[in-house]
This record gives C-alpha cells, structure tokens and sequence, in this order.
C-alpha cells in the first residue's frame, strides 16, 4: 500500500458526461502528479501541483482540469467526455516537487467512457 | 520535443540470466526515471537518476545515466519470476511544454 488513495475505482459514464476523480497524497507529501494510460497512449504525463499551485502541464486536454485543495487533496475534473477519454488515471504523490523525490502512485480509477 | 523510447518492447529469458532494458532519449532531459508496473497493477517508482554517470542499484536491478550519449539502461541480474512486469522509462525536462515524457514500455517475462 503506498499510502495514495484514489476515488472511485472505477466509473462507467456517458459520452458528454462530466466527471470528478480524487486523489489523496501520502500524509507529509505536497506534489500530486495525475497520469493517463490507454492502449493507445501508453502512459502520458498530465499535470502537476505543488501545494496547492500548478507546478508542472503535460498534454492536458482543455477538456480536463485539476486542482490542489488546501488539505492537498487533489481533483481531476474531465469534461465533455469521449469514447478516446476511456483509460487508467492514476495521481501519484511526492514529498517535493524537484530533484530525487520517489513518486508513490495510487490505485488507479479507471474510466469507461460508453 | 522530447521523445522517448526503449527496447526491447518484449523481454522474455530465462531465469538466471542477465539482461538489459534501453531507454534512449532523443533532446537534453533533466532527470530519468524508471519504473514497474505489475499487470492490472499501479506504478511503483524504482530510480531516479538525476546526473550523468548516476549508477543506482536496488536487489537485481540496476540502472544507470549516460546524459551524453542519453542513453540509460536498467540491467537485471540473475532474473527471477517475481522480476516479470513491465518497466516504463521516463524523461523529465523542467519548464518544458510536456515535462514527463514516458517510454511504451518492456514487457519482461521470465521463465523458470
């Protein structure tokens, strides 16, 4: 158990649907990193948060928002969903924001886009 | 644009037998990160190299950082079962469009 949590495990939604998924870091971390992975993708590196600011943007689609709580609970807000939206998002979480820092990953939420 | 790529994709071998996994990389990366994912697990973090000629060394595997020639390997020695997974790499460059930017990944299998 790396100490990551992530809600819910898993989410079957609709084509043009909204939807939210959380991220709990490790107690004591202040970055959350929130990932993709797809058959067609591999694993694409989305965005980044730093205590509470935006530290680090990958291939982030407008679409696809995130934000970083007071308490460092991390939100990954996926709108106007598509088929090509259907993956494995993971957050991950580490003590610092540069340098050597290990990266724990969560469980994972995977999405079904119907 | 960084790029990144590893081979081989598909890694089968025996158990005992030592073998490498390349990641090579194709403009400057700030750090290069290597990492196990089990199937239908998560990611577990294993290395991260942050210079040039970073050797790091945790039970069988190894890796290391060549940032001149951007090349880095992770070398397995003496591969057991438990080994089995796939082993993504990946570059890092700070203040860049697409900060981390992942290998397709090896799937390593090994055999008794």
């Amino acid at each position: 158990d790396s100490g990551v949590t992530q809600t819910p495990k898993h989410l079957i939604t609709a084509t043009g649907q909204r939807v939210t998924l959380r991220c709990s870091p490790r107690s004591g971390d202040l970055s959350v990193y929130w990932y993709q992975q797809s058959l067609d993708q591999g694993l694409q590196f989305l965005i980044q948060y730093y205590n509470g600011e935006e530290r680090a943007k990958g291939n982030i689609l407008e679409r696809f928002s995130a934000q970083q709580f007071p308490d460092l609970h991390s939100e990954l807000n996926l709108s106007s969903l598509e088929l090509g939206d259907s993956a494995l998002y993971f957050c991950a979480s580490s003590e610092g924001t540069s340098g050597g820092y290990v990266q724990y990953f969560g469980p994972g939420t995977r999405l079904t886009v119907t | 644009e960084l790029k990144v790529e590893q081979n081989p994709l598909f890694l089968s071998m025996q158990e005992g037998k030592n073998y490498t996994i390349y990641c090579n990389y194709s403009t400057t990366s700030d750090r290069l990160y290597w990492y196990r994912q089990d199937p239908g697990k998560s990611l577990e973090s294993l290395f991260v190299l942050l210079s040039n000629g970073a050797v790091k060394q945790e039970g069988r595997l190894m890796a290391s950082l060549d940032t001149k020639a951007r090349l880095s390997t992770l070398h397995i020695t003496a591969a057991v079962h438990d080994l089995s997974a796939t082993y993504f790499c990946a570059g890092y460059r700070d203040n860049y469009g697409q900060n981390f930017v992942f290998g397709p990944g090896t799937r390593l299998s090994v055999l008794p």
